[in-house]
């Protein structure tokens, strides 16, 4: 069963610190691999999205990584800012005609003034 | 630039009531989703359209049924609510059925509460 894993499931840290959350999955079948940031009571916003032959994609102060041999990604958050206060979560896409995507539980990311 | 669209935001049903879930997106995406987001369950698929006019079950059907009007939207249907779908729901698109090249893109939720 394809299923992806999140820890931790929170993490607090104060602004300034650069930090890395976890994802790992169980298929390393994975077409691409997606990050996605969610505020509270709001919708899913695309962060980063690395394609199968990628290693690493980067977006400002971000920087996402994907190892399938090993099945992990990270996500890398640079001096973190208070802003950066969300529930993060990657999803793997095994791709086929339903091309669902598989979630991870998510990591809610604390950054502290 | 819209996006992905969602309506409404926000409802309340008594058990038993019917409603429908609006979705629209202006991307031109072939494919499109319904997920329902659960506290400690995460995001699950309800239902999926690969492409226009076609429509199949996703890992939690039940309860449910959907219609893809056109390219564009794609709607979700409760004929009877019951408590246990009391959940946010979030509307979905790609480019196609594997979302390889783009990915997906979100709504921004609808909160259901069944009384």
């Amino acid at each position: 069963k394809q299923e992806v894993t999140q820890i931790p499931a929170a993490l607090s840290v104060p602004e300034g610190e650069n930090l890395v959350l976890n994802c790992s999955f169980t298929d390393s079948a994975i077409y691409n691999l997606q990050w996605f940031r969610q505020d509270p009571g709001k919708g899913l916003t695309s962060l980063l999205l690395i394609q199968s032959s990628q290693r690493e994609q980067t977006s400002g102060r971000l920087n996402a990584s994907l190892d399938k041999s090993s099945g992990r990604s990270t996500l890398y958050i640079a001096a973190s800012q208070p802003g950066d206060s969300a529930t993060y979560l990657c999803a793997g896409n095994y791709g086929g005609s339903q091309g669902n995507l598989i979630f991870g539980k998510g990591t809610k990311l604390s950054v502290k003034p | 630039n819209a996006g992905v669209t969602q309506t409404p935001k926000f409802q309340v049903l008594k058990t038993g009531q019917s409603m429908t879930l609006q979705c629209a997106q202006d991307m031109n995406h072939n494919s499109m989703y319904w997920y329902r987001q659960d506290p400690g369950m995460g995001l699950r698929l309800i239902y999926y359209s690969a492409s226009e006019g076609t429509t199949d079950k996703g890992e939690v059907p039940n309860g449910y049924n959907v219609s893809r009007l056109n390219k564009r939207e794609f709607s979700l249907r409760l004929e009877s609510a019951a408590p246990s779908q009391t959940s946010v729901y979030f509307c979905a698109s790609s480019e196609g059925p594997t979302g390889r090249a783009y990915g997906y893109t979100f709504g921004s939720g609808t909160r259901l509460t069944v009384v």
